[in-house]
């Protein structure tokens, strides 16, 4: 079964800019693998930023951006504000099989 | 826009079965989506526990699959999980979800595997 990876975790100032990403054990992330983007703050469910690599919700600010960079799906955060700070996970898919990576804590500080 | 609440006992002894259903509003379970349950222990990340087509046709994690039973029902717009033989490790926050076509999630709903 794949593997799916996520930076354990990353800081960004307010009003700065990261890109987290998901990687996969079985090779370059591709449109293919669906990848999705979720947030979850403490005590919430998740909650839908991005899906299909670049869509997004008419709920995901816009300063949140999905795309595939150097093999992998990323998530870029451009413009952060202190209610971002929170879980993300991203999912991938193989083909009857959902995996989730481990997720990436954000702190915005 | 879609949106689904599970439902269920939130207590289940050591070796019994849980089992949870999900109702979904804003659409319909026969549209073309498979539906999905995700659980999270305490404290730790996501886990796909697999999904379900409405013709019945189902996926489910591998290290799962022997305890899962996923189905459908159409006349009543839910579908539902049972997990046999359930331990401590399966206590978790278990949520419905449709993620494909865009990601919709249910609430969770806590259950506790204990004597």
């Amino acid at each position: 079964q794949a593997v799916v990876t996520q930076e354990a975790s990353l800081t960004v100032s307010p009003g700065g800019t990261v890109t987290l990403t998901c990687g996969s054990s079985t090779g370059a992330v591709t449109s293919g693998h669906y990848p999705y983007w979720f947030q979850q703050k403490p005590g919430q469910a998740p909650r839908t930023l991005v899906y299909d690599t670049t869509n997004k919700h008419s709920w995901t600010p816009a300063r949140f951006s999905g795309s595939l960079l150097g093999g992998k799906a990323a998530l870029t955060l451009s413009g952060a504000q202190p209610e971002d700070e929170a879980e993300y996970y991203c999912l991938l898919s193989y083909g009857g099989a959902v995996i989730f990576g481990g997720g990436t804590k954000l702190t915005v500080l | 826009q879609v949106q689904l609440q599970e439902s269920g006992p939130g207590l289940v002894k050591p070796s019994g079965t849980l089992s949870l259903t999900c109702a979904v509003s804003g659409g319909s379970i026969s549209s073309s989506n498979w539906w999905s349950w995700v659980r999270q222990p305490p404290g730790k990340g996501l886990e796909w526990i697999g999904e379900v087509y409405h013709s019945g046709t189902t996926h489910y994690d591998p290290s799962l699959k022997s305890r899962v039973t996923m189905s459908v029902d159409k006349s009543k717009n839910q579908f539902s999980l049972r997990l046999s033989s359930v331990t401590a490790a399966d206590t978790a926050v278990y949520y419905c979800a449709k993620l494909d076509g865009g990601g919709y999630w249910g609430q969770g709903t806590l259950v506790t595997v204990s004597s």
